[in-house]
């Protein structure tokens, strides 16, 4: 198993609405990422969990709220969101002894907020 | 402000070309990536570098960490059409950015028609 997954594939939700993006990596990888990704920008961080506990918070509004249950698995639950929050959100993951170096992306949740 | 600059912004590949792309920064770098994204998808690491002057290839891709750590280059050697996508380079510069990557905005690669 040598991938990144992310569920789901698209996501549509009102303002009001309370969902969350899933992904997962069984690679043993210590480090886990969240990214937020305009059309034809690059990714910009939001989130770092090491060894399961948040270590960087890029100043995210308290909508996004992160969540690791294990070495496994990355949530991001999502609640309030404003219709500028639309993107595609990326997960990565990342080595034991290349963290925060060489990072694998998933294939992303596009997330249309209404 | 941009802390890596990438050029060109975009370019236009004929089947057959060699393509060449940099990433400069005032800063130094301890870790140099590149990565391609296609349309719909998250980005795939192409190859990372980690010493001043390494070059590395990965199929018909080179890329070179800059002497001075501060520039990285990625070139395309007989391109393909399955070239076209967006290709971003990124650093980590620890005594600046801590454990974040930053990245470039990016080199759009399309094809000559």
């Amino acid at each position: 198993d040598t991938e990144v997954t992310q569920t789901p594939k698209h996501l549509v939700m009102g303002m009001t609405n309370k969902k969350s993006l899933k992904c997962e990596q069984h690679m043993g990888h210590r480090a886990m990422y969240w990214y937020k990704q305009k059309a034809k920008k690059p990714p910009e961080l939001m989130f770092v969990y090491s060894y399961e506990k948040l270590s960087i918070n890029e100043s995210v509004p308290s909508r996004f709220s992160p969540e690791c249950p294990n070495s496994s698995l990355l949530n991001l639950h999502l609640h309030a969101l404003q219709p500028e929050d639309s993107a595609l959100y990326l997960c990565a993951s990342s080595r034991r002894d290349r963290l925060y170096n060489e990072q694998f992306f998933g294939p992303g949740t596009r997330l249309t907020v209404l | 402000g941009q802390q890596l600059n990438q050029s060109p912004q975009s370019m236009f590949i004929q089947e057959g070309e060699d393509v060449s792309m940099n990433c400069t920064s005032s800063s130094i770098f301890n870790t140099w990536l590149w990565y391609k994204q296609d349309p719909g998808e998250g980005p795939v690491l192409l190859i990372a570098l980690y010493k001043a002057g390494e070059l590395t290839s990965n199929g018909r891709l080179t890329a070179q960490f800059g002497t001075t750590r501060k520039d990285s280059f990625l070139n395309i050697s007989a391109s393909i059409p399955s070239d076209v996508g967006i290709y971003f380079c990124a650093g980590r510069a620890y005594m600046e950015y801590g454990n974040k990557l930053v990245f470039g905005a990016g080199t759009i690669l399309r094809v000559k028609s």
